[in-house]
């Protein structure tokens, strides 16, 4: 079964620098991959997805992920972070053998003023 | 367009106790399903649905019991809470079932807590 790594559950940065959040799966298949957020309180919003089109993924709020078959990765990064981005965010692949989703365990982003 | 909504969003129980934690989608989405979240574990599936009077077990379905009897409502029981079923339940639909990457809208969530 496919399943995703989330390495530093919490992940301290600084307003204006840098943010980049790994992930890594395992999966036998050509993979869908996605990332969610979770801002306190709330459920999980979609930031992107990937699914064997372009590996340079765009999505919501300035975040973006690269694909990267050979690494078995898919990082998500963000040039410049903002106070608003202190969320946990989630990795995803889906299972092909069932079409589930498998999550991974999330990183606790605090963002720094 | 409310999207899912879930209630109550928080509720104490005695162990034992029963209660069914409401779930509704206005979206006409055919997938509905219960995750539990606890902390540093992601979310687990408890059931989920592809369409009304179709059901199926996820990851952690002991305890839970679900029906569908209409697309828009898919609630969750729990027949005799125990300490171990405190945690943050999510209810999420999809149009359609999860291949080709169809995404998940959550709701809100409900907090549970069982003493």
């Amino acid at each position: 079964a496919q399943s995703v790594t989330q390495l530093d559950s919490h992940v301290s940065v600084s307003e204006g620098t840098p943010v980049l959040l790994r992930c890594n799966y395992s999966s036998s298949y050509s993979p869908s991959l996605f990332w969610y957020v979770q801002h306190p309180n709330k459920g999980l919003q979609l930031l992107l997805k990937y699914t064997s089109a372009a590996t340079l993924v765009k999505g919501i709020n300035g975040f973006e992920a690269e694909f990267k078959k050979s690494e078995t990765s898919f990082h998500l990064t963000k040039p410049s972070a903002h106070m608003s981005d202190a969320a946990e965010y989630f990795c995803v692949v889906r299972n092909y053998g069932n079409n589930r989703l498998a999550f991974g365990k999330g990183n606790q982003v605090v963002v720094i003023p | 367009n409310a999207g899912v909504t879930q209630t109550p969003k928080f509720q104490v129980l005695k162990t034992g106790q029963s209660m069914t934690l409401q779930c509704a989608q206005d979206m006409n989405h055919e997938y509905m399903s219960w995750y539990r979240q606890d902390p540093g574990m992601g979310l687990r599936l408890i059931h989920y649905s592809v369409g009304a009077g179709i059901t199926d077990q996820g990851e952690v379905p002991n305890g839970y019991n679900v029906s569908r009897s209409t697309t828009e409502d898919f609630p969750l029981r729990l027949l005799s809470a125990a300490p171990s079923q405190t945690s943050v339940y999510f209810c999420a639909s999809s149009k359609g079932d999860l291949s080709g990457a169809n995404v998940l809208t959550f709701g809100a969530g409900s907090r549970l807590t069982v003493l």
